[in-house]
């Protein structure tokens, strides 16, 4: 089955700074990775997902960038605000084998200070 | 709209009983899951439904029964109540057909304790 790794578990970030997170996944058959977020006691979040035929996608300050050869993708925030502070899911299926199967990362806790 | 819902929020079990976590969505979505969410562990797929009538295994699925019998309802039953299965417990949905997006939406979830 799917695994997927995601790194670094927690990071600190000055405002205005950027944040990178990195997800690797092992199944070549998974073509559709969405990035969730989660503030404190709330429910996590769609905030961008990317499809294995694009290889970036932005909105705004944040973009995802998925290298397939190297299976892995990223999820990229710029000009970081204190409201960016929150956990931060990737995820990885197939749409096409299995469909439904989401297998999440671990989570990585992004904190932006002032 | 109520989106998805969740029934009860918060939830105190002793070793051995049984319960069902409600779940319940109103946006005629087909594809319905339940996970758990622990500490440092991310969310991991308990079950999951991809329509009335057919559901599957997710990753955890021990201890844990689910059934589909209408599009809007996916209750999460847990047959025999461990201390193992202390978490949050959140449902999402999505549309499985609509090639435009595979957002899932989440419920606010159910604390359960088992004690």
């Amino acid at each position: 089955g799917e695994n997927v790794e995601q790194h670094p578990s927690t990071l600190s970030v000055q405002e205005g700074d950027s944040a990178v997170i990195k997800c690797t996944y092992s199944d070549s058959a998974s073509n559709y990775f969405p990035w969730y977020k989660q503030e404190l006691g709330k429910r996590p979040q769609l905030i961008i997902d990317i499809r294995s035929n694009v290889g970036e996608k932005k909105d705004q300050r944040i973009a995802v960038t998925l290298n397939k050869t190297a299976k892995h993708f990223s999820l990229h925030i710029t000009e970081t605000q204190p409201e960016d502070s929150a956990v931060y899911f990737c995820a990885a299926t197939s749409t096409t084998d299995s469909w439904g199967k989401f297998q999440f990362g671990a989570g990585t806790q992004v904190v932006v200070t002032p | 709209n109520a989106g998805v819902t969740q029934t009860p929020k918060f939830q105190v079990l002793k070793t051995g009983q049984s319960m069902t976590l409600q779940c319940a969505q109103d946006m005629n979505h087909e594809y319905m899951s339940w996970y758990r969410q622990d500490p440092g562990m991310g969310l991991r797929l308990i079950h999951y439904s991809v329509g009335a009538g057919i559901t599957d295994q997710g990753e955890v699925p021990n201890g844990y029964n689910v059934s589909r019998s209408t599009t809007e309802d996916f209750p999460l039953r847990l047959l025999s109540a461990a201390p193992s299965q202390t978490s949050v417990y959140f449902c999402a949905s999505s549309y499985s057909s609509d090639l435009s997006s595979y957002e899932q939406y989440f419920g606010p979830g159910t604390r359960l304790t088992v004690t």
